[in-house]
């Protein structure tokens, strides 16, 4: 079945970057674009961009552009999402979805199970 | 403030009716699907609804969408206790040049 298991909970000082990765299986990765969504504590949803497996091409949320960088390795069908210079407001869950149809513009389906990014001094 | 705007709350008993709106502009629903996710608590969020009224197999027939000019609902129906989540519509900008979500409507099972 088709699923995306994504890395462990993290705990950062602000000023640090994280990277989370995202494994996917069940599927061909270079076929379907990975999206990234986070969540803060009691808020709702916010899409960061998305990564072309296939080619490497990004679209940012125009938000996270030049503080955000999604990465992935074909050879094992991860993805990856590098947040730099963090503040505590960027304590959240981190999702990666895959997307579906229309070049980036459709669906996410399905979500990882997501990841605890805690900022903290 | 979201692009896409929906109602905080919503609630129902067992076995009513609830409708959930989501009101977007020209630049988003007006021109691009809608999409539904349900978020039950302490979970990652699921799709329900995709192109605006498509369900995914495995979801009830009891979730419905809709779309008509900048706006968008989700209907619910036979409300079950476990339909208590958060639930968000969802579509691309054109504007923006990227996706959007709604604020997010929690729904509550009296």
């Amino acid at each position: 079945q088709v699923q995306l298991v994504q890395s462990g909970a993290e705990v950062k000082k602000p000023g640090a970057s994280v990277k989370v990765s995202c494994k996917a299986s069940g599927y061909t990765f270079t076929g379907y674009y990975m999206h990234w969504v986070r969540q803060a504590p009691g808020q709702g949803l916010e899409w960061m961009g998305w990564i072309n497996p296939n080619s490497g091409g990004t679209n940012y949320a125009q938000k996270f552009q030049g503080w955000v960088t999604m990465t992935r390795d074909t050879s094992i069908s991860t993805a990856y999402m590098e947040l730099s210079r963090l503040r505590s407001d960027d304590t959240a869950v981190y999702y990666c979805a895959r997307g579906l149809a229309a070049a980036g513009r459709g669906w996410f389906d399905p979500w990882g199970q997501g990841t605890l990014v805690t900022v903290s001094s | 403030q979201s692009v896409l705007t929906q109602p905080p709350s919503a609630s129902g008993t067992p076995g009513q009716r609830v409708t959930i709106s989501c009101s977007g502009s020209s630049s988003n629903i007006g021109s691009n699907y809608v999409y539904w996710y349900q978020q039950l608590p302490g979970t990652a969020p699921k799709l329900l609804i995709y192109r605006n009224n498509q369900r995914p197999s495995g979801v009830p027939d009891r979730f419905s969408g809709s779309k008509s000019g900048t706006s968008a609902s989700l209907a619910i129906s036979g409300l079950r206790s476990e339909d208590e989540a958060d639930y968000y519509c969802a579509a691309w900008d054109d504007s923006l040049s990227g996706h959007r979500f709604g604020g997010g409507t929690k729904l509550t099972v009296l």
